[in-house]
């Protein structure tokens, strides 16, 4: 079985640039989630979808932050403009149906805003 | 609100010891809990969890964990620690009643020789 695939591994973008990751999950999993991983911190959710719909966005910076996902499957997460604290690791995850199932991680996409 | 508590950001054990993991959890309704681990430039794998069946449950590479209903713990122990076994080690929580699943600061486990 695939796993959680996420493209870009690395980027680096200069404060006020945008840029986008993107995640394909397990396929049949309903539940999407983008975590925000600062360097010795545990993840942070930033959004979890099931299926077509959003869960939870409460801790994303809505005037910068945004993300969908297209038809229940695919998802970018895109940031716009990017600041100083957002460097970190971006995780995508999906889980067969929201967080009573076991999440599987993506590899994830290290971001450094210079 | 849920949350998760991991005592201890960092832990050294001498490869052979036992170790041991501490986490609280927060919660008024039943919890689903889980141990997940994260080795170095990796994403998150899944090494055990409490889905309300036995309290005490069995994960990958010879971790287990003990639900503690009366403390609100579930704290992670391996008997014998190996060199393999250094990563960051985080636990997470869901609610019976919520979709959302949070993670715990994390703990770091060094393995000396």
């Amino acid at each position: 079985e695939a796993g959680v695939a996420q493209s870009p591994r690395y980027k680096i973008i200069e404060k006020r640039q945008s840029v986008a990751f993107w995640c394909n999950p397990i396929s049949g999993h309903a539940t999407l989630y983008w975590y925000q991983q600062i360097l010795g911190q545990g993840p942070k959710l930033l959004i979890q979808f099931q299926n077509n719909g959003v869960v939870d966005d409460s801790q994303l910076p809505k005037d910068r932050f945004s993300a969908e996902r297209l038809k229940g499957v695919d998802s970018t997460l895109k940031i716009q403009p990017a600041k100083l604290e957002d460097s970190a690791v971006y995780l995508c995850a999906s889980s067969q149906n929201g967080g009573r199932t076991e999440a599987f991680f993506g590899q994830g996409t290290r971001l450094t805003v210079v | 609100a849920q949350s998760v508590t991991q005592l201890g950001s960092h832990v050294s054990v001498s490869e052979g010891a036992l170790v041991l993991l501490r986490c609280n959890y927060s919660s008024s309704v039943p919890p689903y809990l889980f141990w997940y681990v994260q080795y170095p430039n990796q994403g998150l794998q899944l090494l055990l969890k409490y889905t309300s069946a036995a309290t005490l449950v069995k994960g990958i590479n010879g971790f287990e964990a003990e639900f503690k209903k009366s403390e609100t713990s579930f704290h992670l122990t391996k008997p014998s620690a190996h060199m393999s076994d250094a990563a960051e080690y985080f636990c997470a929580v869901t609610l019976s009643n919520d979709y959302k699943l949070s993670f715990g600061a994390g703990t770091t486990v060094t393995v000396r020789a």
